[in-house]
């Protein structure tokens, strides 16, 4: 079984500029969360989607950050415009059910210069 | 304001002995938490979890214990391998929430062949 895969793995861009990260969660979860570690601090949570329905954006820093999941497969999350703070790893994780542990693929590493 | 504290960032340990990590956390209503031990370049790898209504969950050579009255849990790893070298965080979650992980800081164990 395919673990969660992440697109790209790495990505350096200018501020100003826009990027966009996809993730591939392993077949058959309907939960997919979205993190952040940046600087080396706490990963922390950014949203959560059942199927295609945002359940939780809470953790979404600021209206520059868009995810979807249309289709309730694949994520993507957009940042538009890069600013030099969202630079950081960025982690997609699935699972089953709620409640039950999360599988994470190995991130996109962004930098914003 | 950190709800999940590893307040060791790192630990060493020789080959053969054991391994023993700790975590507070501040959030009365977690209920459910987890250890993920992660490699460099790597996304976090689940190891194992426990429900609050346990107090020991064992899988192999890694048990956790949880303690609700000291808000405590730990890991530990016996005998410990070379291969264990990693970072390991503590991560909680809350029923009624969208089963987002609250993660600690990590602590870096290295065991020494």
């Amino acid at each position: 079984e395919a673990g969660v895969t992440q697109f790209p793995s790495h990505s350096v861009i200018e501020k100003g500029q826009t990027v966009t990260l996809r993730c591939d969660p392993i077949s058959g979860h309907d939960n997919l969360y979205w993190y952040r570690r940046v600087m080396g601090k706490e990963i922390k949570f950014l949203l959560h989607f059942v199927k295609e329905s945002k359940q939780d954006e809470s953790g979404m820093p600021n209206n520059r950050f868009l995810a979807e999941r249309t289709g309730g497969t694949y994520s993507t999350l957009k940042v538009q415009p890069a600013e030099l703070e969202d630079s950081g790893v960025y982690f997609c994780a699935s699972s089953q059910q709620q409640g039950t542990e999360q599988y994470f693929g190995p991130g996109t590493r962004l930098t914003v210069t | 304001d950190q709800q999940v504290k590893q307040n060791s960032p790192s630990l060493s340990v020789q080959e053969g002995r054991i391994s023993i990590l700790n975590c507070d956390y501040t959030n009365s209503m977690f209920d459910y938490f987890l250890w993920y031990k992660k490699y460099p370049a790597e996304g976090p790898t689940f190891l194992i979890s426990i429900s609050s209504i346990k107090d020991k969950n064992e899988d192999g050579r890694f048990t956790v214990f949880l303690n609700k009255s000291a808000k405590h849990l730990s890991l530990h790893i016996v005998p410990s391998q070379p291969g264990d070298s990693a970072v390991y965080f503590c991560a909680a979650s809350e029923e009624g929430s969208a089963r987002q992980l609250t993660f600690g800081s990590g602590t870096q164990l290295t065991v020494l062949p």
